[in-house]
């Protein structure tokens, strides 16, 4: 089973308006952590936000914030007021337990295609 | 402060050919960790490394080499390429944060590697 599930490969969005990308996760760990990144066609990975399995708020950064909803295991991005410049790979990614200080690596999911249309 | 830096950004191997590929942080970062990224995918964790002179398997090791001599560098082996390791190759680092998951990850440019 997918430990990460992205179910929007490609999502095409006026400039301007919100957009939701989803993410639900698989996990039996108590404590986990929850990351976005975009990837511009350039091929960087650019850190957005990070949503621990403990913290009660939702996490927000500027014009991104993080819909958690712990019981369904989703973690959806949420973009607020799209820009041209959003146009991007996203991935959603776990690191799961304390795994000594939170060494191990991430969990990707596949990604979806983000395109604003002007 | 160049952050993760990766070395080749591109190469071209025959099928047996060995490579090696450098990352180097200049952040002081406990951790570091190397992926590939195929087409269609995510990034996959091939191995990772919790300080000098430590490494250990990640989820697709077959294959690959890594070592970890000094803290700031981490290089990752091909002994014998094949095609089925024509991918992009990404270096990653964090700071160690202790009793939490949450540390985020800073990636190197990436690597992009041809097999023929």
């Amino acid at each position: 089973a997918q430990k990460i599930t992205q179910t929007q490969p490609g999502m095409f969005v006026q400039e301007k308006e919100a957009v939701t990308l989803d993410c639900t996760y698989d996990t039996s760990d108590q404590s986990y952590g929850l990351f976005w990144y975009k990837q511009p066609s350039s091929g960087e990975m650019i850190f957005l936000i990070y949503q621990g399995s403990y913290d009660e708020q939702n996490a927000t950064e500027g014009r991104y914030s993080l819909n958690f909803q712990k019981a369904r295991k989703s973690a959806n991005l949420v973009i607020s007021a799209s820009q041209l410049g959003d146009s991007a790979m996203y991935f959603c990614a776990m690191r799961e337990g304390y795994g000594g200080g939170g060494a191990d690596g991430l969990t990707f999911g596949k990604g979806t295609h983000l395109i604003i249309q002007p | 402060n160049a952050g993760v830096t990766q070395t080749p950004k591109f190469r071209v191997l025959k099928t047996g050919q060995s490579m090696t590929l450098l990352c180097a942080q200049d952040m002081n970062h406990e951790y570091m960790y190397w992926y590939r990224q195929d087409p269609g995918m995510g990034l996959r964790l091939i191995h990772y490394s919790v300080g000098e002179g430590t490494t250990a398997k990640g989820e697709v090791p077959d294959g690959y080499n890594v070592s970890r001599l000094k803290k700031q560098n981490f290089l990752l082996g091909l002994e014998s390429a094949a095609p089925s390791q024509t991918s992009v190759y990404f270096c990653a680092s964090s700071k160690y944060l202790a009793g939490g998951p949450g540390n985020e990850q800073f990636f190197g440019p990436g690597t992009r590697l041809t097999v023929l």
